[in-house]
């Protein structure tokens, strides 16, 4: 399974804007990049997920590198509610074929008021 | 707005006692899955499901087993639990989109505690 690489904690301000960044050097060509965080005492929830473009949705953006060997999450204005572990994840497959997603350790992300 | 629904919440058993672990889903998923997260870890992978009638192995199935009888269940049992076994355990499910579209929707959680 390709590994991801991201910094264990974060902290930025509210209503700042939060770039989580995300190494991904051994991904190949046909990998998704995935975005999934958790709130404290919740499940994951997914956040957003790309390719090769940039892409944009509701919660946040997501910046792929041009060599695809990185991407950064960012969240425009952060609020207290956005506290969370982020799981930067690329798409694997189980021994019968089925996609899986591998979970590392996330980056916690501490929000100051 | 129901989605992914766990029960127990939360459980404690002693070493030896056996259990079930409920997940239900409302969104005509076909494939669910069981994790476990232990404290300052990702969620590792227990088994999984691609339709009714079938399970799989995922990264740590030891000491765990899985039924799906129905799409909307996905039953997680342990026959002899261990103090290893405590842990959060997550399900999850998603549809059987290809491509990119892989994303799962979890529930939230059954805190177990094994004494």
């Amino acid at each position: 399974d390709a590994k991801t690489t991201q910094p264990n904690s974060m902290e930025s301000n509210e209503e700042e804007p939060v770039h989580l960044p995300c190494n991904h050097s051994t991904i190949s060509g046909t990998d998704y990049i995935h975005w999934y965080r958790q709130l404290p005492s919740q499940g994951p929830e997914y956040v957003i997920h790309g390719l090769t473009s940039n892409v944009n949705n509701r919660m946040a953006s997501l910046a792929i590198a041009e060599d695809r060997k990185s991407s950064t999450l960012i969240l425009h204005r952060a609020t207290l509610r956005d506290a969370a572990v982020y799981y930067c994840i690329l798409r694997a497959v189980t021994s019968q074929g089925a996609q899986k997603l591998v979970f590392g350790q996330g980056t916690r992300l501490t929000i100051n008021p | 707005n129901a989605g992914v629904t766990q029960t127990p919440k939360f459980r404690v058993l002693k070493t030896g006692q056996s259990m079930t672990l409920l997940c239900a889903q409302d969104m005509n998923h076909e494939y669910m899955y069981w994790y476990r997260q232990d404290p300052g870890m990702g969620l590792r992978l227990i088994h999984y499901s691609v339709g009714e009638g079938t399970t799989a192995k995922g990264e740590v199935p030891d000491g765990y087993n899985v039924s799906r009888l129905k799409k909307q269940n996905f039953l997680l049992g342990l026959e002899s639990a261990a103090p290893s076994q405590t842990s959060v355990y997550f399900c999850a499910s998603r549809d059987s989109g290809t491509g990119g579209k892989n994303i799962q929707y979890f529930g939230a959680g059954t805190r177990l505690s094994v004494l």
